[in-house]
């Protein structure tokens, strides 16, 4: 099974700041990752597919990197609405959620 | 508008049984793999399981084969998931979610959740 984890678990930042999450995971799993947006008592919402591929619809301050195993989610400019729990995912192989990395307001 | 809406959560008994349905909607269904994917109360996501689009293919997690089966019903544009033998730690909220076609293996419509409480 692969294994996946995030860094850092919270991360306390202001409006206007440069955030980065990070993603890795316990073996390669090429550019098949996505990322996923959560606010509290809401589903999932989708942002990146295949690593660095925005989603439709969502703000060009998110983007995405990485390949084999490590990833990043970058948020170039952090607004008020950002302000939530992000999840990255394998799909190379069945599916991995990884633990998950809370943006709070510092 | 495209929409996922899961019924059929509850509370019910260690061993006992229940059956979520995810009704589509705004789709082609028939077209779409789908998926169940699962958040125990203040936890991460776990994927559950996954079925292609006849119905063909369909994967389980380890914590849940066995016990759950997914199924699905074009004509009526409905998912369901059947779940057996359940436990305390089944308890959570169970998210049906559409699988992206340009991207298969995301998930990029999620419907609002159901939620399962398994407790005596």
């Amino acid at each position: 099974d692969i294994q996946m984890t995030q860094s850092p678990s919270t991360l306390s930042a202001s409006v206007g700041d440069r955030v980065t999450i990070t993603c890795r995971a316990s073996q390669s799993i090429s550019s098949w990752l996505a990322w996923y947006q959560q606010k509290p008592g809401k589903a999932p919402k989708l942002l990146i597919y295949k690593a660095s591929s925005l989603e439709s619809g969502v703000p060009s301050r998110f983007s995405g990197s990485g390949s084999g195993t490590e990833f990043t989610l970058t948020i170039s400019s952090l607004q008020p609405d950002d302000f939530a729990t992000y999840y990255c995912q394998q799909y190379n192989s069945l599916f991995t959620f990884g633990p998950g990395t809370k943006v709070d307001i510092k | 508008q495209v929409q996922l809406v899961e019924s059929g959560g509850g509370l019910v008994k260690p061993g006992g049984s229940l059956r979520l349905s995810c009704a589509a909607s705004g789709f082609t269904f028939s077209d779409y793999y789908m998926s169940w994917i699962r958040q125990a109360p203040g936890k991460g996501l776990e994927w559950v399981s996954y079925i292609s689009s006849s119905g063909s293919t369909i994967y389980y997690a380890d914590s849940v084969k066995g016990r759950f089966t997914i199924s699905r019903d074009n004509a009526k544009n409905s998912l369901y998931l059947q779940m057996n033998s359940l436990r305390a730690e089944d308890t959570a909220v169970y998210y049906c979610a559409r699988d992206k076609i340009a991207a298969q293996g995301t998930m990029d419509v999620w419907g609002k959740g159901t939620t399962v409480t398994v407790s005596s």
